[in-house]
């Protein structure tokens, strides 16, 4: 299976300040990549998907993400923090069990971003 | 838009009791899966389905068991709960080469 690591199991931002999280992944092949966010006792919702169309990817509440073959680096970031944004961010990217990955995914450890006012 | 939805939300059972854990989409999505996630440990697969009557073992299998009759629903079942299940449950559905639609959870406690 390919993997996926997420470098800080917590980052704290002040309100307005830039958000990184990130995302390095394990593969030989160009991947699927998507960033998830989780808000407390919800379920996860995708926030962006890379699928080698763009490296730079725009998903919903202004956050962005850059994919660097070079950096096997999908780096989750958003310019200005929102209280809103509090919640626990996941990278994931498809399974490659022999070609054939049915959609299975694999998850990083999580992010927590908390946003301080 | 009900989206994927998990019932129940809330369970505590006692160690060596039975449960089922019930997921239903209203995707018409062919591939569904179920999660568990623990702290610091994100989300690992348990069981997966890519198709009416087809199940295939995941990550984290051991202990569980599901079925899929029907295209819309997934099941997950414990026939003897233990401590360490307790977690978090996820449900999510899709289609090949497209992210997951997660349902909300089931959190369930074993004592």
């Amino acid at each position: 299976a390919q993997s996926v690591t997420q470098l800080g199991s917590h980052v704290s931002v002040s309100e307005g300040a830039l958000v990184l999280l990130r995302c390095n992944y394990s593969s030989s092949v160009p991947p699927y990549l998507f960033w998830y966010v989780q808000y407390p006792n919800q379920g996860l919702q995708l926030l962006l998907k890379y699928t080698s169309a763009a490296t730079l990817v725009k998903g919903i509440n202004g956050f962005e993400a850059e994919f660097k073959k070079s950096e096997t680096s999908f780096h989750l970031t958003k310019p200005s923090a929102h209280m809103s944004d509090a919640a626990e961010y996941f990278c994931a990217n498809p399974w490659n069990a022999g070609g054939t990955s049915y959609g299975k995914l694999t998850f990083g450890q999580g992010t927590i971003l908390t946003v301080h006012p | 838009n009900a989206g994927v939805t998990q019932t129940p939300k809330f369970r505590v059972l006692k160690t060596g009791q039975s449960m089922t854990l019930l997921c239903a989409q209203d995707m018409n999505h062919e591939y569904m899966y179920w999660y568990r996630q623990d702290p610091g440990m994100g989300l690992r697969l348990i069981h997966y389905s890519v198709g009416e009557g087809t199940t295939a073992k995941g990550e984290v299998p051991d202990g569980y068991n599901v079925s899929r009759l029907k295209k819309q629903n997934f099941l997950l079942g414990l026939e003897s709960a233990a401590p360490s299940q307790t977690s978090v449950y996820f449900c999510a559905s899709g289609d090949p080469g497209e992210p997951q639609h997660f349902g909300d959870g089931t959190r369930l406690s074993i004592l």
